[in-house]
């Protein structure tokens, strides 16, 4: 089945704790991007990926790290989490060029 | 500068009612805009795009480059369709969505 994969999907830590969120896609796609869902924020771009060792910043980068070693794998990175990151996060990927992107199903982070 | 906005927070209708969802956008090029849509507890999927100008679940989208507007409609809600809504317009240069703050739509019975 294709689709967008995320893990974990749920994550309680503390402030400090380096953690990584994965995010796997098996459709070949290039692009690939991390949002964060906040109410009344809507959705935020926080790092996006054209394609393999490719990265770029989105509107919301601070306190992230990302990498693209292979192009099925978008590791989202918190070197230090803080409580102001504590959201829902949303991986996505489509075609380059291809107007619809696919979403993953979402890791909610909670950092104390 | 590129921007998306949604300016209802929360929309709630009776079951048959008809339904508008507002959006406007800011974009100096030719746009392309999309209706996402979450249900609870699943992953975002897109609804509509405006250049495909079809009809999905009874929603209809349509870009109206003189206002600046991509305001989805239905003519009667259905419970089913309670969700959050998000407008998104995608900058071609990036394939970078950009996300307005949604609306929740509630249809009640």
């Amino acid at each position: 089945e294709a689709q967008v994969t995320q893990n974990p999907r749920y994550l309680i830590t503390v402030t400090g704790k380096k953690l990584t969120v994965t995010c796997s896609q098996n459709m070949n796609h290039e692009y690939m991007s991390w949002y964060r869902q906040d109410p009344g924020l809507g959705l935020r771009q926080i790092y996006y990926s054209m394609n393999v060792e490719v990265t770029d910043k989105g509107d919301v980068p601070e306190g992230y790290k990302v990498s693209r070693k292979e192009k099925r794998n978008f590791p989202l990175i918190l070197e230090s989490p803080s409580p102001n990151q504590t959201s829902l996060y949303f991986c996505a990927s489509s075609p380059r060029g291809y107007n619809e992107q696919f979403f993953g199903p979402g890791t909610r982070l909670t950092v104390l | 500068a590129q921007r998306v906005t949604q300016p209802e927070k929360l929309l709630s209708v009776f079951k048959g009612a008809p339904v508008e969802l507002k959006c406007n956008y800011s974009y100096s090029g030719s746009p392309e805009l999309f209706w996402y849509v979450q249900y609870s507890r699943q992953r975002l999927q897109l609804l509509l795009r405006h250049i495909s100008r079809e009809s999905i679940k009874g929603f209809t989208a349509d870009l109206n480059k003189g206002e600046t507007s991509f305001h989805l409609k239905k003519p009667f809600a259905q419970e089913e369709d309670s969700a959050m809504y998000y407008c998104a317009l995608r900058d071609g240069g990036t394939d970078k969505l950009i996300f307005g703050t949604g609306t929740r739509l509630q249809v009640f019975p």
